[in-house]
């Protein structure tokens, strides 16, 4: 059964700085796609960036790239250049093509604070 | 494209009422879902539509819960008789792509 973790209830970032949110999965599918999302106290899920589990590169999409490391089944968000804005829950959410079920599943969330 | 589109925004209800939430999704869009945010769950997915049929309801907490898409273009949410538990955020989501499933803005149910 596909599981997400993200071990990290919550990261304090300084401005400016980068930092890593871990993601890490588990799924007995050869193929499955990795994603991002990003929730701020508004509360609307925003999509950030997506990976395939075939895709030879790291996604990257602006200040965000995903540190796909599929042996270690980890799939990291970096975000670049923080900016008070960044300040977020974030979640990791995995879904399986091969069995075609289209259940997007999520992990716990990462709340990311700025700090100025 | 206006997006999915959810209503209400907010419902406070009282305990043993009926409740129903309402998803529209995009157009053309074949895949449905329906979530499910709390503190203490997380996201959890309750329910999905594929071309307006049930695929998966094993996330539907109980029997008091129930979902229907009798068209591509509406689904509703149902919460018969509402408990305080229940409170949550409840989000509807739609796909048709291999990545982008959006998200609608989510209604915060209050049960008293």
């Amino acid at each position: 059964a596909q599981k997400i973790t993200q071990t990290q209830p919550g990261m304090f970032v300084q401005e400016k700085e980068a930092v890593t949110l871990d993601c890490t999965y588990d799924t007995s599918d050869q193929s499955y796609g990795l994603f991002w999302y990003k929730q701020p106290s508004s509360g609307e899920m925003i999509f950030l960036i997506y990976q395939g589990s075939y895709d030879e590169q790291n996604a990257t999409e602006g200040r965000y790239s995903l540190n796909f490391q599929k042996a270690r089944k980890s799939a990291n968000l970096v975000i670049s250049a923080s900016q008070l804005g960044d300040s977020a829950m974030y979640f990791c959410a995995m879904r399986e093509w091969t069995s075609n079920t289209g259940k997007l599943i999520f992990g716990q969330g990462t709340t990311l604070q700025v700090k100025p | 494209d206006a997006g999915v589109i959810q209503s209400p925004r907010h419902e406070v209800t009282e305990m043993g009422q009926e409740v129903t939430l309402r998803c529209k999704p995009i157009s053309g869009h074949d895949y449905l879902f329906w979530y499910r945010q709390t503190m203490m769950r997380g996201l959890e997915l309750l329910i999905y539509f594929n071309n307006n049929v049930p695929i998966d309801d094993s996330g539907m907490p109980e029997d008091r819960f129930s979902a229907k898409m009798p068209n591509a273009s509406f689904s509703t949410l149902k919460i018969q008789p509402s408990e305080p538990r229940d409170s949550a955020v409840y989000f509807c989501a739609s796909t048709a792509e291999r990545y982008g499933y959006t998200f609608g803005s989510g209604t915060r149910l209050t049960v008293v």
